[in-house]
């Protein structure tokens, strides 16, 4: 039962517009989500991340927006560069009852000139 | 800091034999854990600890012993190999407050024939 949802598993994007990149939850009891970013043969490097009490984080040309009612988070990035071009995890775990994160399966995103 | 540090790299192993992926961690952070990344599946939790002397096991933990003598390491054994372990294997580590923001280790690519 796949708790993190990343459904789709890559998207292109032009340079300099914007990249949306989507997750859904099933789990209710979550309520702390992270985004990593990961290029090939490295470990995942954390990017942004957003508590349930918020429906927005931002840092930089990154914002995490977070509907708690449908169960999604969505990781916009304006504007995209092709640095950005790499394959992003969302996470998600449920703070006050275990230490589990758990992950989706991931999106990788292109970044095209 | 050498932050997280994995060893070996690389591994090639035999169906039935034993291993241990070693990872180390210089930030004094009380919770580490293992992920393995596979095709399409994303990171999956395999065992994680919230401190020395304490384990707990992840969403796929079977074929795979841990253990916590140490703040610095956790290192994550492979018992009797089987094919269906070739993975990537991560280990992260991060402070228990802050514990969602982990930091990753590099990375063990193991085949099992």
């Amino acid at each position: 039962d796949q708790q993190v949802k990343q459904n789709s598993p890559s998207l292109s994007v032009q340079e300099g517009r914007i990249s949306i990149l989507n997750c859904d939850y099933t789990n209710s009891m979550f309520d702390y989500f992270l985004w990593y970013k990961k290029y090939p043969a490295e470990g995942p490097t954390f990017l942004i991340s957003i508590s349930s009490i918020k429906d927005k984080n931002e840092d930089g040309r990154f914002t995490v927006f977070l509907n708690k009612s449908a169960k999604h988070l969505s990781l916009h990035i304006v504007p995209s560069q092709p640095g950005d071009s790499a394959v992003y995890f969302c996470a998600a775990s449920a703070v006050n009852r275990d230490d589990k994160i758990i992950f989706g399966k991931g999106t990788r995103l292109h970044i095209l000139p | 800091n050498a932050g997280v540090t994995q060893t070996p790299k690389f591994q090639v192993l035999k169906t039935g034999q034993s291993m241990t992926l070693q990872c180390a961690q210089d930030m004094n952070h009380e919770y580490m854990s293992w992920y393995r990344q596979d095709p399409g599946m994303g990171l999956r939790l395999i065992h994680y600890s919230v401190g020395a002397g304490i384990t707990d096991q992840g969403e796929v933990p079977n074929g795979y012993n841990v253990s916590r003598s140490t703040t610095e390491d956790f290192p994550l054994r492979l018992l009797s190999a089987a094919p269906s372990q070739t993975s990537v294997y991560f280990c992260a580590s991060s402070r228990r407050d802050w514990y969602n923001e982990q930091f990753f280790g590099p990375g063990t690519r193991l085949t099992v024939l």
